[in-house]
């Protein structure tokens, strides 16, 4: 597509639910990326993946958040048993490959836990 | 953790006036990037400076890079309303993963 496709882009979850976020990157970009912020900070890494190597899971923060990229296209992020403490705005983005090039971002998904 | 913290943290200017956004980060890099945020949602890519430039122009925005200091500044000149979001930079270290390493942001208005 055109640019990096996230879904939902609002989603509202009772405490203790799982939820699946969804992106879409560029066509033909091999590495995607998942960032979270919370209200008023800056990005806080999550996950890398880059083509076909195993990704990059330094950032996420406990073992209830886990994410998959099928394919090497679609990516989804899985957050089990929500927290309040999860609330923020999910972004993902992807480029060309890795670090060298410029991301283009989705417009996120603002996960409230409630 | 966060590499790179942008200074200052909220800046307000008038229309016409240039703005200065600085940028320290604590490691070897690979390059530096600037982007863009409005209304808190998805980032918009500005510019990429390698740790072998010194400086870079796009349009009204000019970019320098210390890697002496650690540091980087950027530059939008002539600054509009339009202007008004948050900038970030985010930093590739060098020989280290490839994910970017975003700062906390500058909080830019631009009064009409």
């Amino acid at each position: 597509g055109a640019g990096v496709s996230q879904s939902p882009s609002n989603k509202v979850t009772e405490k203790g639910k799982d939820v699946e976020l969804r992106c879409d990157p560029i066509s033909g970009h091999t590495a995607l990326y998942w960032y979270r912020q919370s209200l008023g900070q800056g990005l806080e890494f999550l996950i890398y993946f880059q083509g076909n190597s195993a990704p990059d899971k330094s950032g996420l923060p406990s073992d209830r958040f886990s994410a998959e990229r099928t394919g090497g296209s679609v990516s989804t992020l899985t957050i089990q048993r929500t927290q309040q403490e999860d609330s923020a705005v999910y972004l993902c983005a992807s480029s060309p490959y890795g670090g060298d090039y410029g991301y283009t971002f989705g417009s996120g998904t603002r996960l409230t836990v409630v | 953790s966060q590499q790179g913290e942008e200074d200052p943290q909220a800046l307000s200017i008038q229309e016409g006036e240039n703005a200065t956004m600085n940028c320290s980060y604590k490691t070897s890099i690979n390059n530096l990037q600037w982007y863009r945020q409005n209304s808190g949602r998805g980032l918009v890519h500005l510019i990429l400076i390698r740790s072998n430039e010194r400086e870079k122009h796009s349009g009204r925005l000019r970019v320098t890079l210390d890697t002496s200091k650690k540091s980087s500044s950027l530059l939008i000149t002539a600054s509009r309303a339009a202007d008004t979001a948050s900038y970030f930079c985010a930093t590739r270290s060098q020989g280290g993963s490839e994910k970017l390493v975003f700062g906390k942001g500058t909080k830019l208005t631009v009064n009409p």
